[in-house]
């Protein structure tokens, strides 16, 4: 069974549109979190939820909205995207906010803005 | 930025232990040290954390110095199917324990 799991797993598109991810864990997880990895490989996170509500929202652009329907769910939202939104985008899911905790990841999502 | 100061790669023959050393100087008490992977075209993977003292699990051991200033990963018995980038993370309270990502060591594996 796949812990955490994200739908398309890959995604081209064009400038200026407007496309979702989808991102679902069935661990039982009350934490969840986007990551973007760029070309340089280097991981930077985006958004975290706790129980639905938003707790960490790095300076990224407002064309990035995240949404959580239920605890199992993080969907990502992009709009109008431009050439720089090209990156894998992993999904990740703890099961709290400690600091001890592991993160659980997806299997990422590789978009590719032509 | 990340806190962590890790060498960009580092070589191993298959069944040999690896020592996988990391820097983070800048640690204050509340601070945990985590290890992930992450294997070509895969998302990361957890390895290992701790606090002070040393600790082991079924993937891997965690050595911590005394100052905590620095640890080290080590894999008792590399096989090829651990050749991945390893990446040490500070979880400092100060970033309110976000894992901030460096670049890690890319660990390969001589057969």
């Amino acid at each position: 069974d796949t812990a955490v799991s994200q739908t398309p797993k890959y995604l081209v598109t064009q400038m200026g549109n407007d496309k979702s991810i989808k991102c679902e864990q069935n661990l039982g997880h009350d934490t969840m979190y986007w990551y973007k990895q760029d070309s340089k490989k280097f991981l930077k996170i985006m958004f975290s939820y706790n129980n639905k509500e938003l707790i960490i929202n790095e300076t990224v652009p407002n064309r990035f909205s995240p949404k959580s329907p239920d605890k199992a769910h993080l969907n990502l939202h992009i709009n109008s995207l431009e050439l720089g939104d090209s990156a894998v985008y992993f999904c990740a899911s703890s099961i709290g906010t400690h600091p001890s905790n592991e993160q659980f990841f997806g299997p990422g999502t590789r978009l590719t803005v032509l | 930025d990340a806190k962590t100061t890790q060498p960009n790669s580092m070589e191993s023959n298959e069944e040999e232990p690896v020592h996988l050393p990391c820097n983070h100087s800048t640690i204050s008490g509340t601070d945990y040290i985590h290890w992930y992977r992450q294997l070509p075209s895969q998302g990361p993977e957890y390895v290992i954390h701790g606090l002070t003292s040393n600790v082991n699990n079924r993937m891997a051991s965690l050595a911590i110095a005394e100052d905590r200033k620095s640890s080290t990963l080590i894999l008792h018995r590399a096989t090829l199917r651990d050749a991945a980038v390893y990446y040490c993370i500070l979880r400092e309270s100060k970033s309110n324990y976000q894992l901030i990502w460096g670049a890690g060591t890319k660990l390969i594996i001589k057969p």
